[in-house]
């Protein structure tokens, strides 16, 4: 079946550091890639998306571009800010029905 | 507020015994779901709802699970004979459309503790 496969953590960054969460993914079509984020004692929310091959999702800074040749879809970040603390799910979508999760990496800014 | 929204927010309860969580989607969203989170572990499928039909069942849920969505608004999922495994958070989202965009919104979450 479909799965997602994220970089352990926690990842621990001084702030304005690179970030790079890794995620692959195994999937019989050509699904939707997602990264959520969880912030302490918050529910998940939609951080990025890609739809198709080759593209890129964006927000906050932050961008994921969608490898079909990998079966990759890593997060990335110039320069982290303390408030970038959080959880982060990589996540796949096929056939417009559930999203599977990866398990999760923590990740710990520090100022 | 106008999210998802799902209570109760924290259950202790002893092994043996119902428990009933219940979740109310964002009010225009025709599909909800139900997933289940672990420490340490992404959230796990177990169900969803368009409108008020159940459409798929994770086999994560044991006869002891039941979901239902009776008006297609809000939603209740319960647990038979609880089991100390059954401790985990509870999330409820919910999302506009089918085939969708993959935009789910999500509850805090209601946590269960079998004692």
């Amino acid at each position: 079946g479909d799965s997602v496969t994220q970089m352990e953590g926690p990842v621990t960054l001084s702030e304005e550091a690179f970030l790079t969460i890794n995620c692959t993914y195994t999937a019989t079509g050509y699904p939707s890639l997602f990264w959520y984020v969880q912030y302490p004692g918050e529910g998940l929310q939609l951080l990025l998306k890609a739809t198709k091959a080759d593209d890129k999702g964006s927000n906050k800074g932050f961008e994921a571009t969608y490898r079909k040749e990998t079966t990759s879809f890593h997060l990335e970040k110039g320069s982290v800010q303390v408030s970038d603390s959080a959880v982060y799910f990589c996540a796949l979508m096929e056939y417009g029905n559930k999203l599977v999760f990866g398990a999760g990496t923590i990740l710990r800014v520090k100022s | 507020d106008t999210g998802v929204s799902q209570d109760p927010r924290h259950k202790i309860t002893k092994r043996g015994q119902n428990v009933t969580f219940r979740c109310d989607p964002i009010s225009e969203h025709n599909r909800l779901y139900w997933y289940r989170q672990t420490l340490g572990q992404g959230p796990e499928f177990l169900t969803y709802f368009q409108n008020e039909a159940q459409l798929e069942k994770s086999r994560l849920l044991s006869d002891r699970f039941s979901a239902e969505r009776p008006k297609g608004s809000f939603s209740t999922l319960e647990i038979q004979r609880t089991e100390q495994g059954d401790s985990a958070m509870y999330l409820c989202a919910s999302s506009s459309r089918a085939g969708g965009s993959g935009e789910l919104f999500f509850g805090e979450g209601s946590r269960l503790t079998v004692l």
